[in-house]
């Protein structure tokens, strides 16, 4: 069956450090992958889409990599900052469908 | 535009109520997407639309959830009879077509959080 893997222990980092989150998928060969953000009583909030035929995507400080034969997203933020505590969430596209699904999440802490 | 804006914030319901969950999505967005968000779970998509028309509804738990739009800018999300574990986060969600193109991810709106006691 299709499965998203995201850590789900909370990453927690000093400020000024770069995070890094993972994203595993099995049994999707998705066409694009969306990462969103969502902090406590809110919704998502998209923030990155990445196509199979591109390798990163870069957008102020986050970076998105993508790698189809690994099934592996990587999301950073560089020069990470309190305010970018929150809980991201990967969705590849289900299988064909242009319709994302989500991972649990992972749950990033910055420090200052 | 002030967004996708689901109402009620909050609804709290004794078991075998009906609970009514609505939506607006954002204006000449062809797209609308009702999810649920557990602990347990994440977040589910239950149904969505294509220009006021289900197109899927595979992640509807049972008979007792039904999704309605009658138009472009109103949508309702209907449990009947409700159960306890109906309890959970319900968002809306909305996005113009081709996000695969144009690069645009789905607008959430903030959810209603339900309770059934």
């Amino acid at each position: 069956s299709q499965k998203i893997e995201q850590n789900s222990e909370a990453l927690n980092i000093q400020e000024g450090k770069t995070a890094t989150l993972t994203c595993n998928y099995t049994n999707y060969s998705p066409a694009y992958l969306q990462w969103y953000r969502q902090d406590p009583g809110r919704g998502p909030v998209f923030l990155l889409l990445i196509r199979e035929n591109e390798k990163e995507k870069r957008k102020e400080r986050l970076k998105v990599t993508f790698d189809t034969t690994l099934k592996q997203s990587l999301f950073h933020i560089t020069a990470s900052q309190p305010a970018d505590s929150a809980t991201y969430l990967c969705a590849p596209e289900r299988g064909g469908s242009y319709i994302p699904t989500f991972g649990r999440g992972t749950s990033l802490i910055v420090h200052p | 535009d002030a967004g996708v804006i689901q109402s009620p914030r909050h609804e709290v319901t004794e078991m075998g109520q009906e609970v009514t969950l609505r939506c607006k999505p954002i204006s000449g967005h062809d797209y609308l997407f009702w999810y649920r968000q557990t602990m347990m779970r994440g977040l589910e998509l239950l149904i969505y639309f294509n220009n006021n028309v289900p197109i899927d509804d595979s992640g509807m738990p049972e008979d007792r959830f039904s999704a309605k739009m009658p138009n472009a800018s109103f949508s309702t999300l209907k449990i009947q009879p409700s159960e306890p574990r109906d309890s959970a986060v319900y968002f809306c969600a909305s996005s113009p077509r081709n996000t695969r193109a144009t690069g645009n991810g789905y607008t959430f709106g903030s959810g209603t959080r339900l309770t059934v006691v």
